[in-house]
């Protein structure tokens, strides 16, 4: 079946705009995860989504970063006025339940000049 | 603060060998262990995952687990180049998933 997509693969923001990128999970999971995966590290958990719920934003590194879900199944991460230190890669992954294996979209690659 | 730590490596083994990642855990009340293959400028892809103390083997993989020693690894039998990759330890309970740095495994031909 089709795994978790995300678009755009690649986005190349000026300081200071908005931008959207958005997931689509694997059909059928309840849970959503996004996470930011900087070069050489692993990735960092950012937010989770229980079907439409925002069940934990702990890991947004601000308010400049925000995430839906409106009807449970597409999630969208928003960053207001990038900044340089943005530029990572974003991971969605999402699961069947909270706990059980994650699966990976392809990322969406973001950089901020 | 929970953390999951592994070796960075490089960890280089000849082709035909057996390659032993292994991985430690901070949080106690973990309870699901992944093991995650990223090759690079791909994301991460999921091999394998432990929930109980001991072994788990799936082809030539095998995790294990060892929850009094907060202990997580895999062994890859039978190494191929084509398992060239960083393998990520990852971690949960009821808390997010926590995720090592990853241990960059080279397969020598």
């Amino acid at each position: 079946g089709a795994g978790v997509s995300q678009s755009p693969r690649y986005k190349v923001a000026k300081r200071g705009q908005d931008v959207a990128l958005r997931c689509d999970p694997i059909s059928g999971h309840v849970s959503l995860f996004w996470y930011q995966q900087a070069l050489g590290q692993g990735p960092e958990f950012l937010t989770y989504f229980q079907n439409e719920a925002q069940l934990d934003k702990s890991g947004l590194p601000s308010d400049r970063f925000f995430a839906e879900r409106p009807e449970g199944s597409v999630s969208t991460l928003k960053i207001q006025r990038t900044q340089q230190e943005d530029s990572a890669v974003y991971l969605c992954a999402s699961s069947f339940l909270r706990g059980n294996e994650q699966y990976f979209g392809p990322g969406t690659r973001l950089t901020v000049t | 603060q929970k953390e999951v730590e592994q070796n960075s490596g490089p960890l280089s083994v000849p082709e035909g060998a057996i390659a032993s990642l292994n991985c430690t855990y901070s949080d106690r009340g973990s309870q699901s262990f992944f093991w995650y293959r990223q090759y690079s400028g791909k994301s991460p892809e999921l091999i394998m995952f432990i929930y109980s103390n001991g072994d788990k083997e799936d082809g030539r993989f095998t995790a294990q687990l060892n929850k009094a020693s907060q202990y997580v690894s895999l062994l890859i039998r039978d190494s191929q180049p084509s398992d060239s990759a960083t393998y990520l330890c990852a971690a949960s309970g009821n808390t997010p998933l926590v995720f090592g740095k990853g241990t960059r495994l080279s397969v020598i031909a």
